[in-house]
């Protein structure tokens, strides 16, 4: 069975420009997560979705919005980018609505210039 | 506010050690604790997890072991190999945190040959 795929894989974009990351769970989760890593640091919960319901949310501005889609996959869409929105984001499934064990995907490296 | 706290952040040891990464938390809300292992430009895997009611797990070479009293808890690896050289991260997540993981700031592991 395939992981968590995400796309696009490296992508470069300019300050003020919008951004939209995608997800696919591993069959049968229908719970994703999205995260945010910059280099150094631990992962930053910004969004779970689980029926596409948020069921989550973290300490990030109102320019991060997601959805979820009925097939499960997911967007995170960014607006007004800013230099430090520049990252891995990375994207997690889980089968229930507590996301307790949940898989990565390998991640979409973000550089804003 | 750092709602888990990781230490060291850095490890060197030599092939067949045994390095140990240690995790601190506050919020007795927690109840759910995993592990995990990212090599450079992939997502993180999980490792292994453990839950508040025992106080020592092992899968494999890895082993968590979980002191409740104290709100500590630390990753073992026994028999360390150079391709355990990755970035280790705790993390913790409870009832009361609204899906939301929290990550450790994370080990360099480099095991030497």
């Amino acid at each position: 069975d395939a992981g968590v795929t995400q796309s696009p894989t490296h992508l470069i974009k300019t300050r003020g420009q919008h951004v939209t990351l995608r997800c696919s769970p591993i069959s049968g989760h229908k719970s994703v997560s999205w995260y945010q890593q910059v280099l150094g640091q631990g992962p930053q919960f910004i969004f779970q979705y689980y029926e596409k319901e948020e069921r989550g949310r973290g300490n990030f501005p109102d320019r991060f919005s997601a959805r979820q889609f009925p097939n499960y996959s997911s967007e995170l869409n960014v607006n007004a980018l800013l230099l430090g929105d520049s990252a891995l984001y990375l994207c997690a499934s889980s089968w229930g609505a507590r996301a307790d064990t949940q898989y990565f995907g390998p991640g979409t490296r973000l550089t804003v210039l | 506010q750092q709602q888990v706290k990781q230490s060291p952040q850095s490890l060197i040891v030599q092939k067949g050690g045994i390095p140990i990464i240690n995790c601190a938390y506050e919020n007795t809300a927690f109840d759910y604790f995993p592990w995990y292992q990212q090599f450079p430009g992939k997502g993180p895997a999980l490792l292994i997890a453990i839950r508040p009611d025992v106080s020592e797990k092992k899968e494999g070479r890895f082993t968590i072991s979980f002191n409740k009293s104290a709100k500590q808890f630390s990753l073992h690896i026994m028999d360390s190999q150079p391709g355990d050289s990755a970035t280790y991260f705790c993390a913790a997540i409870g009832v009361d945190t609204g899906n939301q993981f929290y990550f450790g700031t994370g080990t360099s592991l480099t095991v030497i040959p």
